[in-house]
Formats: structure tokens, C-alpha cells, sequence
């Protein structure tokens, strides 16, 4: 375990249903990430919040929502995706945005959409 | 951040020292060289990051041309379980409006 929890570890939903990936992290981290890996592609950022705020948004579908309630919990709210949105996505977390190298990932939700 | 450029991918006998080559040649004064690796299946994990000198930790060494146009990450003694890819990249140290961003790393293959 790295710290960073994300659930489930997997996740199979069809294209008209509506789930949430989570993350937890006890680090007492500030920033938390999204980040997306399709098959053989590089991983993609997606979101990034800092102290619960978002402070990127790297031009990702409205079909993908993000949802940080606090500096430990953050949520990726799917809904209506398509087939080629399966992929691993995977979160991440940092001490802040200024500390950012040392940056933490959980071992990832794969996501199959059907 | 300066771009990089890493071999698709590497074979190395188990037991023996895994040499990882990295080109930044455009690497600014202030760009410190990251490393992670990625197990099948697993989120990144932190290896090693350096400015200049040379750096070694549990896991690796990190070994920076004096030039800084290009670095090599050496596992010491690979086992089967260091058969992952490995990201090198370069950023600011403290660069917080820049989150990290990977590249297609070095699939690198532990034989036994």
C-alpha cells in the first residue's frame, strides 16, 4: 500500500449508467490529482486540486466530474461514457503544488465501459 | 519542461546492473531530473530526482553528465521485480503550476 486508496479496483458500467472512482489518502497531502492511461498511451493528466480547489481542468470531457470534499477524499463522477474511455485511471497526491516531486499514486481503478 | 527522450525499451539479466539512458538536452539551469517506474498494472512510484551531483538511494543511482544534457538511472543489482517502465523527467523542483507529466518511459525487462 502507497498511502493513496482508490476504489473499486475495478469497474465494469455501461454507457448509460452513472458511477464514482474514489480516492483517500491519510498523508496529509494537499494536492490530489487524476490522471487517465489507456492502453498504450502515456498517462494523461486530467485534474488537479489544491486545498480542495480545483486548479486545472485539462480539457476533459463534461462527462467526467470531479469532486474533492476535503484534502483527504477526492471523486471522479462518471457518467454517459463511451467505450474508448476505458482505460486506468489513476490518482495521485502531493505534500502541495510547490512540493510537487514527491507525489504518491494509488494502484488505479480499470474502468471497462460496455 | 524540457522534453526527453528515453530507448523504447531494454532487456537486462537478472543480477545484474540495469543502466537506463536519458536525454534532456534542452534541460534549463533550474530543471531538476525526475525518475519513476511503473509495475504492470500499478500507480508510478517516486525513484530518484537530481539537479547536478550525482544521487543514490535505496532503490537507485542517478548519474548526471557534467554537461547535464543527459542522465542514466542504474538499478545495482535488477531482480524480476524491477521489470517495469521507467519515466525520466525534467521540471522545476518546486514548479507548482506545472504537475508532473510523463512521457512514454523505457519498458525495461528482467530476465532471469
Amino acid at each position: 500500500e502507497t498511502g493513496v486508496t482508490q476504489t473499486p479496483r475495478h469497474l465494469v458500467m455501461g454507457m448509460t449508467n452513472k458511477k464514482s472512482l474514489k480516492c483517500e489518502q491519510h498523508l496529509g497531502h494537499n494536492a490530489m490529482y487524476w490522471y487517465k492511461q489507456s492502453a498504450k498511451k502515456p498517462l494523461e493528466l486530467m485534474f488537479v486540486y489544491s486545498l480542495e480547489e480545483r486548479v486545472e481542468n485539462n480539457s476533459v470531457p463534461s462527462r467526467f466530474s470531479p469532486e474533492c470534499p476535503n484534502s483527504s477524499h477526492l471523486f471522479l463522477h462518471l457518467h454517459t461514457l463511451q467505450p474508448e474511455d476505458s482505460a486506468l485511471y489513476l490518482c495521485a497526491s502531493s505534500p502541495s503544488r510547490e512540493r510537487s516531486y514527491g507525489y504518491t499514486f494509488g494502484s488505479g481503478t480499470r474502468l471497462t465501459v460496455v | 519542461d524540457a522534453k526527453t527522450t528515453q530507448p523504447t525499451s531494454m532487456d537486462c539479466a537478472e543480477g545484474r546492473a540495469a543502466n537506463l539512458p536519458c536525454n534532456h538536452s534542452t534541460i534549463s539551469g533550474n530543471e531538476y531530473v525526475y525518475w519513476y517506474r511503473q509495475i504492470h498494472s500499478q500507480g508510478p512510484q517516486y525513484i530518484i530526482h537530481g539537479l547536478k551531483n550525482n544521487e543514490t538511494n535505496e532503490m537507485a543511482s542517478l548519474i548526471i553528465t557534467e554537461d547535464r544534457k543527459s542522465s542514466t538511472l542504474i538499478l545495482p543489482h535488477a531482480t524480476l521485480r524491477d521489470t517495469a517502465v521507467y519515466y525520466c523527467i525534467v521540471r522545476v523542483l518546486n514548479s507548482g503550476n506545472t504537475p508532473l507529466v510523463f512521457g512514454k518511459g523505457t519498458r525495461l525487462s528482467v530476465i532471469a
